[in-house]
């Protein structure tokens, strides 16, 4: 069956760092990819996404490739905050359906 | 426009006591769920549903029911609680619409705060 796959956290970078957190996923035909992200407390929410291949995703600075090839969509920022310290989700939603398939979450702590 | 609510926020309950879960969207979306979250194990569906009257079962639905009385509310009831059902539950909801004439595409889903619950 379908499945994602996130590098382990947690992941803790100083302030103004690169940050990566790779995810990849097994599906069959060409589904949506999403990056979601949990703030302390709070529920998630939708980072960015892309729905076919070689798409970019993009906000606040974040920015994620869908690649076929590989099968990946990793999550890509050049210069991290304090305030993006959060649980970031990596998410499957195959053409036609409602499911979304979550992986674990890769916890970012961000220090000054 | 508050989007997704839910409540209560936190709740303790004994083992074999029984609870709701509220949840409401202010969004006219169709699509709603119920997710559950665990350490380690991101989230998982328990109970979807399409429209008014109509519900799936998702990955975990043993222990639950779920009742879709108009469009905007989706609860979750737990009619005799286990220290298993332990989580962080999050309600969501999307947009539908029809795509060609042989799909339905689902739009974005977006989640509401959460509600922590702990069975002892």
């Amino acid at each position: 069956g379908d499945s994602v796959t996130q590098m382990e956290g947690p992941v803790t970078l100083s302030e103004e760092a690169f940050l990566t957190i790779n995810c990849t996923y097994t599906a069959t035909g060409y589904p949506s990819l999403f990056w979601y992200v949990q703030y302390p407390g709070e529920g998630l929410q939708l980072l960015l996404k892309a729905t076919k291949a070689d798409d970019k995703g993009s906000n606040k600075g974040f920015e994620a490739t869908y690649r076929k090839e590989t099968t990946s969509f990793h999550l890509e920022k050049g210069s991290v905050q304090v305030s993006d310290s959060a649980v970031y989700f990596c998410a499957l939603r195959a053409t036609g359906t409602y499911k979304y398939i979550f992986g674990t979450g890769t916890r970012l702590k961000v220090l000054a | 426009n508050a989007g997704v609510t839910q409540t209560p926020k936190f709740q303790v309950l004994k083992t074999g006591q029984s609870m709701t879960l509220q949840c409401a969207q202010d969004m006219n979306h169709n699509s709603m769920y119920w997710y559950r979250q665990d350490p380690g194990m991101g989230l998982r569906l328990i109970y979807y549903s399409a429209s008014e009257g109509t519900t799936d079962k998702g990955e975990v639905p043993n222990g639950y029911n779920v009742s879709r009385l108009n469009k905007r509310e989706f609860s979750l009831r737990l009619e005799s609680a286990a220290p298993s059902q332990t989580s962080v539950y999050f309600c969501a909801s999307s947009a539908t619409h029809q795509g060609d004439p042989w799909s339905v595409v689902y739009d974005t889903q977006y989640f509401g705060p959460g509600t922590r619950l702990t069975v002892l």
